[in-house]
């Protein structure tokens, strides 16, 4: 069974504060990939990044970076120098290679203050 | 402009009626999923469909049915056995299965009186 869990509920954090988002997964599975999705209070789901289980190395782009760590099961999200617009649900899911879904986390609620 | 599109955004019915939300895209995506959102909740599973007439039950299929006669187009129906409809609903689609990123509608918000 694939288990996604995501900590935080919520986070709020001041304008300019560097955050970061918590994911930790749960899979039998050898091969997989990790994703971030963004959803705005509009509500549609943005993509952020995929990740597959063999590529360990980090991830930067723009202010977002991502730091996947096999040997602790955790995908984190870090958001640097938050803006406003950056006030969002942030889910992370997890996929198998073949066959099984998607599980998805049930998100983390940032509110970023200007 | 690609993408995918639900309609209506705002869907009210009363208890006892079927209702069917639609989904489209133009995207060329084999794979294409619904999903429900209950408040302060993930996402979860209703149905799933990697090619044409062909589509699976995801976790909450009951109450639900589902059609993919066209490549484009996956409608839902919530039936009148669904116990609780009211919810958010996303439609999503990959350009294959699950092992790629998902690109998602606007959702359609459902209200049962």
């Amino acid at each position: 069974a694939q288990k996604v869990t995501q900590a935080q509920t919520e986070i709020s954090v001041v304008e300019k504060e560097d955050v970061t988002l918590d994911c930790v997964y749960e899979t039998r599975d050898t091969t997989y990939y990790l994703f971030w999705y963004k959803q705005p209070p509009s509500g549609e789901l943005v993509f952020l990044i995929r990740r597959n289980s063999f590529d360990e190395q980090n991830e930067i782009s723009g202010r977002y970076s991502w730091n996947f760590q096999k040997s602790t099961s955790s995908f984190n999200f870090t958001i640097t120098a938050s803006q406003v617009v950056d006030s969002a649900v942030y889910f992370c899911a997890l996929s198998p290679l073949n066959a099984g879904k998607s599980t998805f986390g049930d998100g983390t609620t940032l509110t970023v203050k200007p | 402009d690609g993408g995918i599109t639900q309609s209506p955004k705002y869907l009210f019915r009363k208890e006892g009626q079927n209702v069917t939300l639609s989904c489209e895209q133009n995207l060329n995506h084999d794979a294409m999923y619904w999903y429900r959102q209950d408040p302060g909740q993930g996402l979860r599973l209703i149905y799933y469909s990697q090619i044409v007439n062909d589509f699976q039950k995801g976790d909450i299929a009951e109450g639900y049915s589902v059609s993919r006669e066209k490549k484009e187009s996956f409608p839902l129906t919530v039936t009148s056995a669904q116990k609780n409809p009211t919810a958010f609903y996303l439609c999503a689609s990959s350009i294959r299965g699950y092992s790629y990123e998902q690109y998602f509608g606007p959702g359609t918000r459902l209200t049962v009186t």
